[in-house]
C-alpha cells in the first residue's frame, strides 16, 4: 500500500464554520506533513509532524490547527477561515532518517473553497 | 538559497510527438531529485526519482537524466498522449539540517492537442 489517502475530496465553507481536514497512511511512514496549493504555484510547506510531534509549524495562521492523534494519522482542523484560504491542501508522507531520502508521498488533495 | 528552476514554462505539443522538460537546480547538500506529475486540482504523482550516483532513469514513456555536475535535469517524454497533458514539477531533496524540506519548482505546463 503507497498511498496517502486524504478526506474530503472537495469541501465548501463558510468564515464561520469549523471543519477538518484528514488525511491517513499505512506505509508506517513516520514523518507527514501538511502543505497549500494556490492555483498555478508549487506547494507550499505548513506542518510537519516526526513521531507525532509537530517539528516545522512555516508560520501558519492560528485558524489552521494540525493534529497527529497516531502515526497513521494526521488532521488539519479549520476555524474562522478567510476567502484567500481557498486552495488545494495536500498531505504527504515520509519515512524518517537519511536513508529515507524524504522520498514524500502525496495524497490526492482536498480541495477547499472558503466563501 | 536553495531554489529549482523549471524551462519551459509551457509547452504545447502535437498527440504523438516528443518532448523534454528542464530543470536547474541550486540545493545544497543535494539527495536526491524528483519528477511529479499534477493534473489541475490533484496532487503530485511520482514519476521517477534520482540520487546523486544515477544519471538516467525510465519509467515508460518518461525518462529522466541528472548532470549532478551541472546540477540540471531533464525529463523527456515519448510518444506523448493526450493523457500527459499536465503540469510536471521537478523537486529536490536535501540532507542537510532540515531536510525535511523539499524545493519545489514551478513546474511546466504541458498540453497535449490532437
Amino acid at each position: 500500500d503507497t498511498e496517502v489517502t486524504q478526506t474530503p475530496k472537495h469541501l465548501v465553507m463558510g468564515m464561520t464554520n469549523k471543519k477538518s481536514l484528514k488525511c491517513e497512511q499505512h506505509m508506517g511512514h513516520r514523518a507527514m506533513y501538511w502543505y497549500k496549493q494556490k492555483a498555478k504555484k508549487p506547494p507550499e510547506l505548513m506542518f510537519v509532524y516526526s513521531y507525532e510531534k509537530l517539528s516545522i509549524n512555516e508560520s501558519v495562521p492560528s485558524r489552521f490547527s494540525p493534529e497527529c492523534p497516531n502515526s497513521s494519522l494526521l488532521n488539519l482542523h479549520l476555524h474562522a477561515l478567510q476567502p484567500e484560504d481557498s486552495a488545494l491542501y495536500l498531505c504527504a508522507s515520509s519515512q524518517i532518517g537519511r536513508r529515507a531520502k524524504n522520498i514524500q508521498y502525496f495524497g490526492a488533495g482536498t480541495r477547499l473553497s472558503v466563501l | 538559497k536553495n531554489q529549482v528552476e523549471q524551462s519551459p514554462q509551457s509547452l504545447i505539443i502535437l498527440e504523438g510527438k516528443n518532448c523534454t522538460l528542464q530543470c536547474n537546480y541550486t540545493v545544497s547538500p543535494f539527495s536526491n531529485l524528483r519528477w511529479y506529475k499534477q493534473d489541475t486540482g490533484r496532487g503530485p504523482v511520482s514519476l521517477t526519482i534520482m540520487t546523486f550516483s544515477e544519471n538516467t532513469k525510465s519509467n515508460g514513456r518518461y525518462t529522466a537524466t541528472l548532470d549532478a555536475d551541472t546540477k540540471q535535469s531533464s525529463l523527456h517524454i515519448t510518444a506523448s498522449q493526450l493523457s500527459d497533458s499536465a503540469s510536471y514539477i521537478c523537486v529536490v531533496s536535501s540532507s542537510g539540517a532540515g531536510s525535511y524540506q523539499l524545493t519545489f519548482g514551478k513546474g511546466t505546463k504541458l498540453s497535449v492537442i490532437p
